[in-house]
């Protein structure tokens, strides 16, 4: 069975500091993993995706990279501000075959950007 | 922009009373999906369904059941509520297809059982 393990659960920094966030998953049979951020009280939005034939994805200010046969993943977040605050999720999605599409979750991290 | 509308935010319910928790999608897309989402336990599957009249368990189906009459409409239904059902419910939807598909939130609903 698929586990997903997030490091570190929280996170403060200073604005203006680069981060970075771990992924780690068990079972490296993936077929992508993404990467999550959820607002207090607000559903998921997705951020990046990368496939398992990718090494990594960038949008704007993040990076997300991925080493699929060691089972890790990492957000690279450059110059951090203080609405970059929120939970960061990530999720990787099995090679189970089908037209299905089902995700397993780390339980995040909560990062915190101090003004 | 994608939209996955659950109709209810909030929700207070009595226990043993029948709740169902609605969602919509607005892109046509194929799979649809029930998380719940509880501190220190993270997201875990409820049901899914990948075409209308389709549904599969995910992790945790003991206590619920599903509806998909229609493709943009999923439902959730607790047939008799219990405490231990007082969470945050995400229902979410996503284009049929392999690795390249991004899955779409709604904004969740919270339901507290009293």
């Amino acid at each position: 069975k698929q586990e997903v393990t997030q490091i570190p659960a929280a996170l403060s920094v200073p604005e203006g500091e680069n981060l970075v966030l771990n992924c780690s998953f068990t079972d490296s049979a993936i077929y992508n993993l993404q990467w999550f951020r959820q607002d207090p009280g607000k559903g998921l939005t997705s951020l990046l995706l990368i496939q398992s034939s990718q090494r990594e994805q960038t949008s704007g200010r993040l990076n997300a990279s991925l080493d699929k046969s060691s089972g890790r993943s990492t957000l690279y977040i450059a110059a951090s501000q203080p609405g970059d605050s929120a939970t960061y999720l990530c999720a990787v999605r099995g090679e189970s075959g089908g037209s299905n599409y089902k995700l397993t979750f780390g339980k995040g991290t909560l990062l915190t950007v101090n003004p | 922009d994608v939209k996955v509308t659950q109709s209810s935010r909030y929700l207070v319910k009595r226990t043993g009373e029948k709740v169902f928790l609605e969602c919509v999608q607005d892109m046509d897309h194929e799979n649809m999906f029930w998380y719940r989402q509880d501190p220190g336990l993270g997201l875990r599957l409820i049901y899914f369904s990948y075409d209308v009249k389709m549904k599969e368990k995910g992790d945790i189906p003991e206590g619920y059941s599903v509806s998909r009459e229609k493709k943009e409409r999923f439902s959730l239904i607790l047939e008799s509520a219990s405490t231990n059902q007082t969470s945050m419910y995400l229902c979410a939807s996503s284009p049929q297809g392999a690795s390249g598909n991004t899955i779409y939130f709604g904004e969740g609903s919270w339901l507290t059982v009293v």
